[in-house]
C-alpha cells in the first residue's frame, strides 16, 4: 500500500524558531512534492524534490531516498508562515499521494 | 497571467442532479488534474489529463467524468451527484509530468455541497 505520514500534524511555534516538518513513505518514490495551504484555501507548491537538498529564501526541503524520509525546515518563522504544510509523493507515473498536511501556528 | 481559474467557486446541489465544473489554465500547461479534498483526508486525484484529447483515471474516479477538448480547459462532470461528493475541489496544472519534477500549480478550489 502506498502511505504518506506527516508528523507533526500540528505545530505551534514562537516567531523566529526554527521549524522541521517531516515526511516518511512507504516505499521508493520518484519524486516528493512540498506544498502550502494557506488559510483561505489556496495552494501553493513549495519544492519539488527526487534526491539531495534545495533552498528558497527561509525555506529548506531535504530528502533522504535511503530512509525514506523528507524534511520542511523554516528559518525564522515569522506569522505569516502560518499554513497548512502538505507533502506528496509519487511512486510512479504521474500519479501523487498526499499526506494529510501538518498545521503550522506561528504566535507573535 | 491569470494562471489556473476554476468556476464556480461554491456550488450547493441536491442528490440526483448533474454539474460541470471549469478549470481553465493559461499557461500553455499538457497536463491538468482534478483533486478532492475532504477533512481529514490528503487530495485524492480524481482524474487527470496528459495532453489535449486524452484523460486517465486517478485514485477516485467513480461518478466523476472528465473532458479535455481544448489544451486549456478540463471539465470535471458530475452526472448524478451524491452527498458522498460533497467535497472541495481543486484543478491543478504543470509543464510535464511528475517523472520530469515540474511543480503544479493549483486553482484555487470549488466549495461543492450535496444534500
Amino acid at each position: 500500500k502506498n502511505e504518506v505520514e506527516q508528523s507533526p500534524q500540528n505545530l505551534t511555534a514562537q516567531e523566529g524558531e526554527f521549524i522541521t516538518i517531516n515526511c516518511s513513505y512507504s516505499v521508493g518514490i520518484s519524486a516528493l512534492h512540498w506544498l502550502q495551504q494557506h488559510p483561505g484555501g489556496g495552494i501553493v507548491s513549495l519544492f519539488m524534490l527526487s534526491s539531495g537538498k534545495k533552498k528558497h529564501g527561509r525555506l529548506i526541503a531535504t530528502i533522504n531516498i535511503q530512509e525514506k524520509h523528507s524534511s520542511l525546515h523554516i528559518t525564522a518563522s515569522h506569522p505569516r508562515d502560518s499554513a497548512v504544510y502538505i507533502c506528496a509523493v509519487a511512486f510512479t507515473g504521474n500519479q501523487f499521494y498526499f499526506g494529510t498536511g501538518t498545521s503550522l501556528t506561528v504566535i507573535p | 497571467n491569470a494562471g489556473v481559474t476554476q468556476t464556480p467557486k461554491f456550488r450547493v446541489l441536491k442528490t440526483g442532479q448533474s454539474m460541470t465544473l471549469l478549470c481553465a489554465q493559461d499557461m500553455n500547461h499538457e497536463y491538468m488534474y482534478w483533486y478532492r479534498q475532504d477533512p481529514g483526508m490528503g487530495l485524492r486525484l480524481i482524474h487527470y489529463s496528459v495532453g489535449e484529447g486524452t484523460t486517465a483515471k486517478g485514485e477516485v474516479p467513480d461518478g466523476y467524468n472528465v473532458s479535455r477538448l481544448k489544451k486549456q480547459n478540463f471539465l470535471l462532470g458530475l452526472e448524478s451527484a451524491a452527498p458522498s461528493q460533497t467535497s472541495v475541489y481543486f484543478c491543478a496544472s504543470s509543464y510535464s509530468g511528475v517523472q520530469d519534477s515540474y511543480i503544479q500549480y493549483f486553482g484555487a478550489g470549488t466549495r461543492l455541497s450535496v444534500l
